[in-house]
């Protein structure tokens, strides 16, 4: 199970941390993902970090210098720092899973909304 | 980056008839695409993996083919919970970059 936590609203320019509390399963032995989509769109990758290779994680070019996804392996959580908030990034936030080695996600958590508004 | 093409956009069918989605890859990505199911409101669902493997706990009535370039995904005999939007997904293996298609609507 995934439990994310922490959406808001945010005023643009802004910081935000979201937090995906795991059970089930360690997120040190899987890859974790952020997935984002915005009201009435399609679904967009913003984040993966790997196990098994140092704590590796990689950004969409979109979120890129903004956004750190990050874990804490002695809480099973998940993280996500957005920094430099941006209208465009105001969407509904996902963290999943996908297994060691996969290419899939195979569990998802019910979504956290972001709002970036003055 | 790989671009995935999901058709058509929007799909109007009757409970009981097939479903047939298609998501095309800019190049090759063998059989390393997923499907998911997202119905109103909730997170998407895995359906199939690796092209053409159900995922835990998904109906027969589910079924993916493909490899290369072009991935199809099947719905035999629609039952009301399966008007939904799925989308196709692929992650390269070095960048490791996640895409999804552009979602497929099934509708009544």
């Amino acid at each position: 199970q995934l439990v994310e936590s922490g959406g808001g609203l945010v005023q643009p320019g802004g910081s935000l941390t979201l937090s995906c509390a795991a059970s089930g399963f360690t997120v040190s032995n899987s890859y974790m993902t952020w997935v984002r989509q915005a009201p009435g769109k399609g679904l967009e990758w913003v984040s993966t970090i790997y196990s098994g290779h140092g704590n590796d994680a990689y950004h969409a070019d979109s979120v890129k210098g903004r956004f750190k996804s990050s874990r804490d392996n002695s809480k099973n959580t998940l993280y996500l720092q957005m920094n430099s908030l941006r209208g465009e990034d105001t969407a509904v936030y996902f963290c999943a899973r996908g297994p060691y080695g996969s290419r899939m996600l195979d569990h998802w958590g019910q979504g956290t909304r972001v709002t970036v508004s003055s | 980056e790989i671009v995935l093409t999901q058709s058509p956009a929007t799909l109007s069918l009757s409970p009981g008839e097939r479903a047939t989605l298609s998501c095309r890859a800019s190049q090759s990505i063998s059989t390393y695409l997923a499907w998911y199911q997202q119905r109103g409101g909730q997170a998407p669902r895995l359906l199939i993996y690796d092209a053409s493997n159900r995922a835990s706990g998904i109906p027969a009535r589910f079924s993916g083919s493909g490899s290369g370039t072009d991935f199809t995904l099947t719905i035999n005999g629609l039952e009301p919970e399966d008007f939904a939007v799925y989308y196709c997904q692929q992650r390269t293996n070095w960048p490791p970059v996640l895409t999804f298609g552009g979602g497929t609507k099934v509708e009544i």
